[in-house]
């Protein structure tokens, strides 16, 4: 069966400070990869997804990247994170563009 | 880009059916209409797709008039623990893009 893990489940960051989060799926291959964030009380942003290794498709300009070194793990990272960074950041993957997503549990960031 | 609406928020009691709609006017050919339920601090999980007309499974019913503008989310007799935020994902028309409904937070009371 697939399963997909994210870490850290929590972090508190200061402005300024780098990020990486990290996801990973295992019992698949090649599938669709993307990363959301969640204000608080609010709905599904999607920041990035992608089909393969190499190819991320950016949706929001901001200070926020993703890469994707390996068919089953995909990275987001800050170089300076900003207050309004601060969310519920969810990955999740699917096996292609049409078929349900499937999130993992999430990491809660708050920059202070 | 497109917005893909729902009502922010709807009550009920148990045992009730409920009906949640979503509305997705260029929503894209071929693309499929799927469903989530999100708890609080929890990712969003699957709850029901469908491309045209009407789908059940052992949770949930989806209805999708021929024009596939809009969508609704029947939920069988509700318990307590189906409080929780609905929201819809459809693909765009113009832009391609997969879309999150704007969610709906059910509340069900005893």
């Amino acid at each position: 069966s697939q399963t997909i893990h994210q870490w850290p489940a929590t972090l508190v960051q200061p402005v300024g400070s780098p990020l990486s989060l990290e996801c990973t799926v295992e019992g698949t291959s090649n599938p669709n990869l993307y990363w959301y964030r969640q204000a608080a009380g609010r709905g599904l942003q999607l920041l990035f997804y992608s089909v393969g290794i190499g190819q991320i498709s950016s949706e929001v300009p901001q200070n926020l990247s993703a890469s994707r070194p390996q068919d089953r793990q995909f990275i987001l990272s800050s170089k300076k994170l900003l207050l309004s960074d601060s969310g519920f950041y969810l990955c999740a993957w699917s096996p292609g563009r049409t078929y349900e997503q499937y999130f993992g549990p999430g990491t809660r960031l708050t920059v202070t | 880009l497109a917005k893909t609406t729902q009502p922010i928020s709807m009550d009920s009691y148990e045992g009730q059916e409920v009906n949640i709609t979503c509305s997705h006017n260029n929503i894209a050919t071929n693309d499929y209409i799927t469903w989530y339920q999100q708890f609080p601090s929890q990712g969003p999980r699957f709850i029901i797709q469908g491309y045209k007309t009407k789908v059940t499974n052992e949770v949930a019913s989806l209805f999708i008039p021929a024009d596939r503008k809009s969508s609704t989310l029947s939920l069988p007799r509700v318990s307590l623990s189906d409080t929780a935020v609905y929201y819809c994902l459809v693909g765009d028309l113009y832009t391609d893009k997969l879309i999150f409904g704007t969610g709906t937070r059910l509340q069900v009371f005893p």
